[in-house]
């Protein structure tokens, strides 16, 4: 089956760094993006690698490694606002396949 | 709009009742996406659009859903003779492509169904 793998919650202190990984099995796979989600609201996109690499946005990084179907959001200089769930969804595309598989998402909690 | 607009924003059925629910994607954008949510977890893919043409149905419960995205008219998702297990939070999203640049989905607020 197609799958996606990230830790369920995650807990870090104002200012510092996080790191939330995200493993795949999927086939079709394209590109990984990451969404922030608040209490259910709608999600809003935060990055993509369609490459293998790092891509950096702000205080916001993510990484992909196709060779190890692995990719991880950096989150820096925490802030009290970040948190929020976070999902990877891998971007499947081709044959009959265009759309996002998210996986379950990683609450982040930032303690003052 | 700059915005993916869906309506209506809260919908009660009881079971066994029909549900329809609307979506206008951003204006300009060609793909549209629907996803449940069941209680903030993951989303689940239903089906996308490229303009009125449905994209990828795989993940389309086909015997109660249905969907049409038509011409100048907001795109719709359907359940035909409710379940309890529909109740979720339905989004809508929109992107100028899929597989190129400018493959990022914009999410709508999402409508949020529950079943009685």
């Amino acid at each position: 089956g197609q799958s996606l793998e990230q830790p369920s919650e995650v807990t870090a202190v104002e200012g510092a760094i996080v790191q939330i990984n995200c493993t795949y099995q999927t086939s079709g796979f394209y590109g990984l993006s990451w969404y922030q989600q608040h209490d259910g609201g709608a999600p809003t996109f935060l990055s993509y690698n369609g490459l293998d690499g790092l891509e950096e946005t702000g205080r916001f990084s993510s990484f992909l490694s196709r060779s190890d179907s692995y990719g991880y959001l950096l989150l820096q200089e925490l802030q009290m606002k970040d948190s929020a769930s976070y999902f990877c969804a891998a971007l499947v595309y081709g044959g009959s396949q265009g759309n996002l598989i998210f996986g379950k998402g990683t609450k982040l909690s930032v303690k003052p | 709009g700059e915005e993916v607009a869906q309506t209506p924003k809260h919908l009660v059925r009881g079971e066994g009742q029909k549900a329809k629910l609307y979506c206008a994607p951003i204006k300009g954008h060609s793909y549209v996406f629907w996803y449940q949510q069941v209680l903030k977890n993951e989303f689940k893919f239903l089906i996308s659009f490229q303009n009125e043409n449905v994209f990828d149905e795989t993940g389309m419960p086909k015997e109660r859903f249905s969907a049409k995205c038509l011409p100048n008219s907001p795109c719709s998702l359907e359940i035909q003779a409710t379940k309890l297990e529909d109740s979720a939070v339905y989004f809508c999203a929109s992107s100028q492509s899929i597989g190129q640049g400018g493959n990022e989905q914009f999410f709508g607020p999402g409508t949020r169904l529950t079943v009685l």
